[in-house]
C-alpha cells in the first residue's frame, strides 16, 4: 500500500537556525498537505501543494513539491520558539482519495 | 463556530468495557474520520465516512466499530477495550477526501 516517509523524525535547532523536513512517498501523489500540530494540540492544515515543482511560501515557511510529485519539502527560515511541534505531510493518490500521513518530524527550538 | 468537537477529552478505561467517542461537526463535512496518534508517532487511520449511511475500514479498523446516522455525528465505539488502543485519538472532517482535513481537540484513552 501506500507508504509515506518523513526524515528527521526529530531534530533540534538553536533560535534563528534553519530548518528542513523531508517527505518520500512510495507512489506519485496527487496533492500532498502539510500539518503543524503544537505540543498537546491538534494538527492544523498549513498548506496544499498539487502542481509538480510548486513552490509555496507562507512568511518563513517555504513548501516545495518534487518534479515527479513523490517527495515534498517543508523548509523554515530563521526558527523561533514558535515554530515548535511536529510537522506532517500527508499526500493523497487522487481526489476522493484519503490522505496518508507521515510520521512526523519533531521541532525543538532552542532559545 | 465550533468546528470539530470530540467527548471525553480524557477517559480511563478497565480491559474488557467498552465505551463511545463521541464526534460532531458543524461545518456539514460530508467526509469524517477517525485516527488515532500513538506517542511521538503519526497518525493512523482507523474509520472513515464520506456521507451519512457511508462508513468504511482505514487502515487500523480491529477492536472498533462507527456508524454515520447524521451528517453532523460521528461517534467511535470500543466494545472490548485493550491496553493496546490506549492511544490519542482525533475525529475530523473535510469538504470531501482530498480537501483540508480538520481536526477535533483530541480524546486522550487509556486502558489498564
Amino acid at each position: 500500500g501506500q507508504q509515506v516517509m518523513q526524515i528527521p523524525q526529530y531534530q533540534h535547532v538553536q533560535e534563528g537556525e534553519d530548518f528542513t523536513t523531508y517527505c518520500n512517498s512510495s507512489t506519485t501523489l496527487s496533492n500532498i498537505q502539510w500539518y503543524k500540530q503544537r505540543p498537546g494540540g491538534h494538527p492544523v492544515f498549513l498548506i496544499q501543494l498539487v502542481k509538480s515543482g510548486e513552490v509555496k511560501k507562507q512568511k518563513r515557511l517555504t513548501f516545495q513539491f518534487g518534479e515527479a510529485k513523490k517527495n515534498s519539502s517543508l523548509h523554515i527560515t530563521a526558527t523561533q520558539t514558535t515554530d515548535v511541534g511536529t510537522y506532517f505531510c500527508a499526500g493523497t493518490l487522487g481526489y476522493g482519495q484519503n490522505f496518508v500521513f507521515g510520521p512526523g518530524t519533531r521541532l525543538s527550538v532552542l532559545p | 463556530n465550533a468546528g470539530v468537537t470530540q467527548t471525553p477529552k480524557f477517559r480511563i478505561l478497565k480491559i474488557g468495557q467498552s465505551m463511545t467517542l463521541q464526534c460532531t461537526q458543524d461545518m456539514n463535512h460530508n467526509y469524517m474520520y477517525w485516527y488515532r496518534q500513538d506517542p511521538g508517532m503519526g497518525l493512523k487511520l482507523i474509520y472513515y465516512s464520506v456521507g451519512a449511511g457511508i462508513t468504511d475500514k482505514g487502515e487500523v479498523p480491529n477492536g472498533y466499530n462507527v456508524s454515520r446516522s447524521t451528517t453532523e455525528d460521528f461517534p467511535l465505539r470500543l466494545e472490548l477495550a485493550a491496553p493496546s488502543q490506549t492511544s490519542l485519538y482525533f475525529c475530523a472532517s473535510s469538504t470531501q477526501g482530498g480537501n483540508t482535513i480538520y481536526f477535533g481537540e483530541g480524546s486522550w484513552l487509556t486502558v489498564v
